[in-house]
């Protein structure tokens, strides 16, 4: 079974600040894809990637997925308030099983 | 267009007792998945159906829940008995395939088990 681990769990920063959120497999992703959900809402897409080495740009959001694609990363640059939310992480390309990560929860406060 | 309809929002009961949850997702949908959130934590597969096929279901305690899709459209989650350890945020999701195409959910239903 593929886990998909997410650093750090909790990041609580002042907005304007930069940050930078990770997730590792210990095995190949197929594809992967990013979501943010908000409390009391389901998750909504942010970004698929699906080539190693890939970086895709998304506003503020710059998303990365590592060369040998067992790895992850979302950055955010100068976060603001709305950005606050759980940003989980999912592998579900292909025919591998559908696995989200253990979730990074941010609070951006003004 | 309409997203995905999951109902009730909300579920008081007490362990033991049964409950059933209900999710419509968006046409045209082949694929279906329920989830388990626990609080602050990532959503955990239950059950993935293509069309009204299982396509996964190795983490559903098959001893108390159960799902189906019939016609391959809407589905159904039941536990029974529910235990404490089931109060969590359960979430309905589809997407127009398998793989890697968006999925989008439902707003959830929270269970509480007293």
């Amino acid at each position: 079974t593929q886990l998909l681990e997410q650093s750090p769990q909790f990041l609580s920063i002042q907005e304007g600040e930069n940050l930078t959120v990770y997730c590792n497999s210990s095995s190949v992703f197929s594809s992967l894809q990013w979501y943010r959900q908000e409390p009391g809402e389901g998750p909504v897409l942010l970004v698929t990637v699906v080539t190693g080495g890939e970086v895709k740009k998304l506003k503020r959001l710059t998303f990365q997925f590592g060369d040998a694609r067992k790895d992850s990363s979302l950055h955010i640059t100068a976060a603001q308030p709305g950005d606050t939310g759980l940003y989980l992480c999912l592998s579900s390309g292909g025919y591998q099983k559908v696995t989200f990560g253990t979730g990074t929860k941010l609070q951006v406060i003004p | 267009e309409a997203g995905v309809a999951q109902s009730p929002r909300y579920k008081i009961i007490e362990k033991r007792q049964s409950v059933a949850f209900w999710c419509n997702p968006i046409s045209g949908h082949a694929t279906l998945y329920w989830y388990q959130q626990i609080l602050g934590q990532g959503p955990k597969l239950l059950i993935q159906f293509q069309n009204n096929g299982v396509v996964d279901d190795s983490q559903l305690p098959k001893d108390r829940f159960s799902a189906e899709r019939l016609k391959g459209v809407d589905s159904t989650l039941k536990i029974q008995p529910a235990k404490l350890e089931d109060s969590a945020v359960y979430l309905c999701a589809s997407s127009l395939d398998r793989g890697q195409h968006e999925q989008y959910f439902g707003p959830g239903t929270r269970l509480t088990v007293t």
